[in-house]
């Protein structure tokens, strides 16, 4: 079936740094893809929607010049989260649009953020 | 606008017994529904999905769920439950929506399985 992979699983920062995270769809073209944040026992926020080859879509309240999303290739989306603070620290996760085996969404396993 | 609520935030059950998932949507369009289970620290797995098929679907791990439109309900069962089953279960929805094909989560159910 259809599989995102993403990377890091886990990563430490100190504030004021950038970290980068990685979606890949490694089996099939993904001309959009979705940045979700998931605070401590809390569902899934959707931040942004990654669009292949054009401007990410963020939702109210996201900031655009703190998450940076690229979307260069159909196969691969970035969030990067630029100066980093401690309240940046949740885990993110990211998700493609996929019509493999009809109609639906394949997540990654996510990114644990832990800003110091 | 679309929406999804999980009646109880934690369920639990012994094992072996059935297990009952709460969820109500709304939506102002013909919507796609889905159920998502996620371990600590881990992505989300789809257990099933109700994209205007049949009604009763049967997803993975002895999972289904049953769309009901004049209840807006799409429960999740299970007839009997494992210890594995312990996990985060959401409830999502996904329409055709002025905000595209976005989709919007359940706060989530935890479910505890006993001994």
């Amino acid at each position: 079936g259809a599989v995102v992979s993403q990377h890091p699983s886990r990563v430490i920062c100190k504030s004021g740094t950038s970290v980068k995270i990685e979606c890949r769809s490694l089996d099939f073209q993904a001309t959009t893809m979705f940045w979700y944040r998931q605070f401590p026992k809390q569902s899934l926020m959707l931040m942004a929607t990654s669009n292949e080859g054009s401007k990410a879509t963020y939702e109210q309240g996201v900031e655009k010049d703190k998450f940076l999303i690229n979307h260069a290739s159909l196969t691969l989306s970035t969030l990067t989260v630029t100066s980093a603070h401690p309240e940046d620290s949740s885990f993110y996760i990211c998700s493609a649009r996929t019509d493999r085996g009809g109609y639906g969404y394949t997540f990654g396993s996510g990114t644990r953020l832990t800003v110091v | 606008a679309q929406s999804v609520t999980q009646l109880d935030s934690h369920v639990s059950v012994s094992e072996g017994t059935p297990v009952l998932l709460r969820c109500n949507y709304s939506s102002s369009y013909s919507p796609s529904l889905f159920w998502y289970v996620q371990h600590p620290n881990k992505g989300l797995q789809l257990l099933l999905k109700y994209t205007s098929a049949a009604t009763l679907v049967k997803g993975i791990n002895g999972f289904e769920a049953e769309f009901k439109k004049s209840e807006t309900s799409f429960h999740l069962t299970k007839p009997s439950a494992h210890m594995s089953d312990a996990a985060e279960y959401f409830c999502a929805v996904s329409g055709s929506t002025g905000g595209g094909n976005k989709l919007t989560f359940g706060t989530g159910t935890q479910l505890k399985v006993e001994l």
